[in-house]
């Protein structure tokens, strides 16, 4: 693949509703970060995934989110009982480990209704 | 105080005009990031800095480590530049913590 990709684009939830955000990386970046971007804000980070470990989740907003990476390639982002605090742009980066360069995805825009 | 702090917040310039966007930090980094976000979402890396200065076509990047500040500088603007800058820095860790970006505006 030429770039990190994200699915869906574009996602509506009702307020109560479990959402999945998909993200596929360049092949080989062993690194994997979610950052969550609300509405005329900078990305926030969330978690950090080297392989399938996941090393740092300490931006998880709260334990309705969950993140995996289970074969260290494809993750995905889990929102449980969604929040109108939730809508925002989900970004996913990946990343070499030897590399500060991160290659972004062109994320999921999140509305909850 | 956010960690990454950017100005102006808002920009809009004629084209042609010299554009400056501000990034001040306030921990120590491994490396500073210029990146560019066009609407829709999608963020292209255009800088890294861990010291001096880098150009790539109308693009300038600076950073001074000792006053943890970095410019970033449009010569020639054109609006095909209106997008958002965000200022990033990776702080040991692999995480970037970003600005909350510059939205720049060129007019025709």
């Amino acid at each position: 693949g030429a770039g990190v990709s994200q699915s869906p684009r574009y996602k509506v939830a009702k307020r109560g509703q479990d959402v999945a955000l998909r993200c596929d990386p360049i092949s080989g970046h062993v690194s994997l970060f979610w950052y969550q971007q609300a509405l005329g804000q900078g990305p926030e980070f969330l978690t950090y995934f080297q392989n399938e470990a996941q090393l740092d989740k300490s931006g998880l907003p709260s334990d309705r989110f969950f993140a995996e990476r289970p074969e260290g390639s494809v993750s995905t982002l889990k929102i449980q009982r969604t929040q109108q605090e939730d809508s925002a742009v989900y970004l996913c980066a990946s990343s070499t480990p030897d590399s500060s360069e991160q290659y972004f995805g062109p994320g999921t825009r999140l509305t909850v209704t | 105080k956010n960690e990454v702090e950017q100005s102006p917040q808002n920009l809009t310039a004629q084209e042609g005009e010299f554009i400056t966007i501000n990034c001040s930090y306030s921990v120590g980094i491994s490396a500073l990031h210029w990146l560019q976000q066009h609407p829709g979402g999608g963020i292209v890396s255009l800088f890294m800095l861990s010291s001096g200065k880098k150009k790539h076509g109308r693009l300038i990047a600076t950073i001074n480590i000792q006053e943890k500040h970095s410019s970033l500088h449009i010569t020639a603007s054109h609006p095909r530049d209106s997008a958002v800058y965000i200022c990033a820095v990776r702080a040991g860790a692999q995480k970037l913590v970003f600005g909350q970006g510059t939205r720049l505006t060129i007019n025709p």
